[in-house]
């Protein structure tokens, strides 16, 4: 069962334009969310957080959306650059709990 | 932000072995730490999370006699695959959570042969 989802296995952008990964969840008792990066072979590095209580928490050229009522967030990057080229994961967790949910990942590939 | 460090990051063992991974936390002190697998082209899966000084609490389907997991100290988690299977082969990732984030180590690549 998987309770987060990235439908999107892969997405390709130009540098300079906008990024955006989707991120789905089914578990209404997930109220932090968090979003990943992965190079091959590496541990995840935390990019951005947002807690249910926001609907938009913004960091340099990343910002993330929450739509709750759509169980719904995103990720968007802008501008994109070569070095965003990476895995991102979206994961999420309740309360306190610190046990984190992961989705399967996006693969953005940013093109020159 | 904080640093986790894994050891080994290539490990290639006969099957039937055992294998020990290290987790530590180098600038802060760990309370909790996670054990997550990752096959390719998968998600992070987590396997078990341990408190230190406490016994680990391991996810649905994931044998506790097979994967030891001891987090003897605030800094130190050690994950030990026993007798290791090729089905077991994966990619190993831990994290260490004090009182912010979680921070993710880099990895243990384990292949059984």
């Amino acid at each position: 069962d998987q309770q987060v989802k990235q439908n999107s296995p892969s997405l390709s952008v130009q540098e300079g334009r906008i990024s955006i990964l989707n991120c789905d969840y089914t578990n209404s008792m997930f109220d932090y969310f968090l979003w990943y990066k992965k190079y091959p072979a590496e541990g995840p590095t935390f990019l951005i957080s947002i807690s249910s209580i926001k609907d938009k928490n913004e960091d340099g050229r990343f910002t993330v959306f929450l739509n709750k009522s759509a169980k719904h967030l995103s990720l968007h990057i802008v501008p994109s650059q070569p070095g965003d080229s990476a895995v991102y994961f979206c994961a999420a967790n309740t309360g306190t709990a610190s046990k984190l949910t992961f989705g399967t990942g996006t693969r953005l590939q940013v093109t020159l | 932000g904080a640093v986790v460090s894994q050891h080994p990051s290539r490990v290639i063992c006969k099957s039937g072995t055992s294998v020990k991974i290290e987790c530590r936390s180098l600038d802060f002190q760990a309370t909790t730490m996670f054990w997550y697998r990752q096959f390719p082209k998968q998600s992070l899966m987590l396997m078990a999370t341990s408190n230190e000084g406490s016994k680990a609490t391991y996810e649905q389907g994931v044998e506790k006699d097979k994967f030891l997991i001891n987090h003897a100290s605030l800094t130190l988690s050690t994950l030990t695959v026993t007798s290791a299977h090729p089905e077991d082969s994966s990619f190993y990732i831990c994290s260490a959570k004090g009182t912010g984030e979680q921070y993710f180590g880099p990895g243990t690549r384990l292949t059984v042969t």
